[in-house]
């Protein structure tokens, strides 16, 4: 299993401003990954985030919107930039630890942009 | 693009009946998971089933796989109003490195006590 403190777990912010969200797990992991949870919808991939390289985002999202960083196995960022009333949501990491193996998630962050 | 759908859209139930919902997806995949969700916190996993499996239980969930159909079950027995909450079920699609997972649109249920 994997415990993960994601980090804020809610803010509100002024658009045109950018947030960044921390995830940390307590183990090392080989895969990372960045969901969003718009108001009353489903999860949707964001980005996969790689260590040492360039995250890969799915159709959709781009690297200048939603930068991501992961410098080491049990730590990653992601940013939303420049931000607009749209991108309220929920933001979400999760962390698989095996193959064939359930996904992990942290508690997510509640975005509010006004 | 959410790949799976899931229905119903929402339940409403007396606490003690069973809930059923069904989730179906598009692709072929390596599992199929299912979670839980309380007022939009995190996701709790409840049970993941692999493409060769047909079935799986833990406690009071049931889950079925059908890769043949694409779809998916989930039966809680004996409901509590505690299980109110959303359920998602999310598919790791065949040959991917990881979970880069698809989900459902959920299922929101209501235990009334």
């Amino acid at each position: 299993s994997a415990v993960i403190s994601q980090k804020p777990s809610r803010d509100i912010c002024q658009r045109g401003t950018s947030l960044t969200i921390q995830c940390q797990v307590d183990s090392q992991v080989t895969m990372m990954f960045w969901y969003r949870q718009q108001p009353g919808q489903s999860l949707t991939l964001i980005a996969t985030a790689n260590q040492g390289s360039e995250a890969t985002y799915e159709s959709g999202f781009v690297i200048d919107k939603f930068p991501i960083s992961r410098p080491n196995l049990t730590f990653s960022t992601l940013t939303v930039s420049n931000m607009s009333p749209e991108d309220s949501s929920i933001y979400l990491c999760s962390v698989d630890t095996g193959r064939n193996t359930e996904a992990f998630f942290g508690q997510g962050t509640r975005l509010t942009v006004v | 693009s959410q790949q799976g759908e899931e229905d119903p859209q929402a339940l409403s139930i007396q606490e003690g009946e069973n809930a059923t919902m069904n989730c179906s997806y598009k692709t072929s995949i390596n599992n199929l998971q299912w979670y839980r969700q309380n007022s939009g916190r995190g996701l709790v996993h409840l049970i993941l089933i692999r493409s060769n499996e047909r079935e799986k239980h833990s406690g009071r969930l049931r889950v079925t796989l059908d890769t043949s159909k694409k779809s998916s079950s989930l039966l809680i027995t004996a409901s509590r109003a505690a299980d109110t909450a959303s359920y998602f079920c999310a598919t790791a699609p065949l040959g991917a490195a990881g979970n880069k997972l698809t989900f459902g649109g959920g299922t929101r249920v209501l235990v009334k006590p």
